[in-house]
């Protein structure tokens, strides 16, 4: 079956460490996107791509870093700029952009320690 | 910028009544999303409605698109437990579709 995948489920930084979550999708779709979760936020949005080797900052890109060099993944790095990085991070995939349902992976629960 | 206001943010309801979130965008939508997130997971998509006034039924699950396609809603008739989640709607960006851009939620739950 085809899906997204997001490892790990749990992670642990400590303060001044960079941390790289994975997102892995097997459905062949174009476009990928992280959102960050905290709550009473809903979902924002960190980075999108809608093509390899390319991608956009979202509302909150400060902080964190992104890579598209193959299709099926879209890897995120946390860097130590990122404030306060302890939240949940969902990363989801697309047929096309904006007007195709989003799959979401099961999400990183990160905690900075 | 763009915004999508969902109310209420909190609903709490007995087991058999109904329930209502409204959605409300400050700009026309091409197609409105709704998606449920259960209780430590992740947002799964429900359902998208793309034309003016449409209404789509998913068993005990009533989604509207409204006229102005600027606001939306979500019924269920007769809460179950398995209802439990927080109910989210998302509309794409203004100027394109790159991305879409989603209402705070509605997080429901359920007595039984």
């Amino acid at each position: 079956d085809g899906g997204i995948t997001q490892s790990p489920k749990y992670l642990f930084r400590k303060e001044g460490q960079n941390v790289t979550l994975s997102c892995e999708q097997n459905l062949n779709h174009d476009a990928m996107y992280w959102y960050r979760q905290d709550p009473g936020q809903g979902l924002r949005l960190i980075y999108y791509s809608q093509i390899v080797n390319d991608f956009q900052k979202g509302d909150i890109a400060e902080g964190y870093s992104v890579s598209r060099e193959k299709k099926e993944s879209f890897p995120l790095t946390v860097t130590s700029a990122q404030k306060n990085p302890t939240a949940f991070y969902l990363c989801a995939s697309s047929r096309k952009t904006g007007n195709y349902g989003y799959t979401f992976g099961s999400g990183t629960r990160l905690t900075v320690v | 910028g763009q915004q999508v206001m969902q109310i209420p943010q909190y609903q709490h309801v007995q087991e058999g009544e109904d329930f209502t979130t409204y959605c409300n965008s400050s700009t026309t939508l091409s197609n409105i999303q709704w998606y449920k997130q259960r209780p430590g997971g992740h947002p799964v998509f429900l359902i998208q409605l793309v034309k003016s006034g449409e209404v789509k039924k998913q068993k005990r699950l009533t989604f509207q698109f409204g006229e102005a396609k600027k606001n939306s809603s979500l019924h269920i008739t007769a809460t179950q437990t398995t209802d439990v989640g927080t109910y989210f709607c998302a509309g794409p960006a203004q100027g394109g579709s790159e991305k879409l851009v989603f209402g705070k939620g509605t997080k429901l739950t359920v007595n039984p």
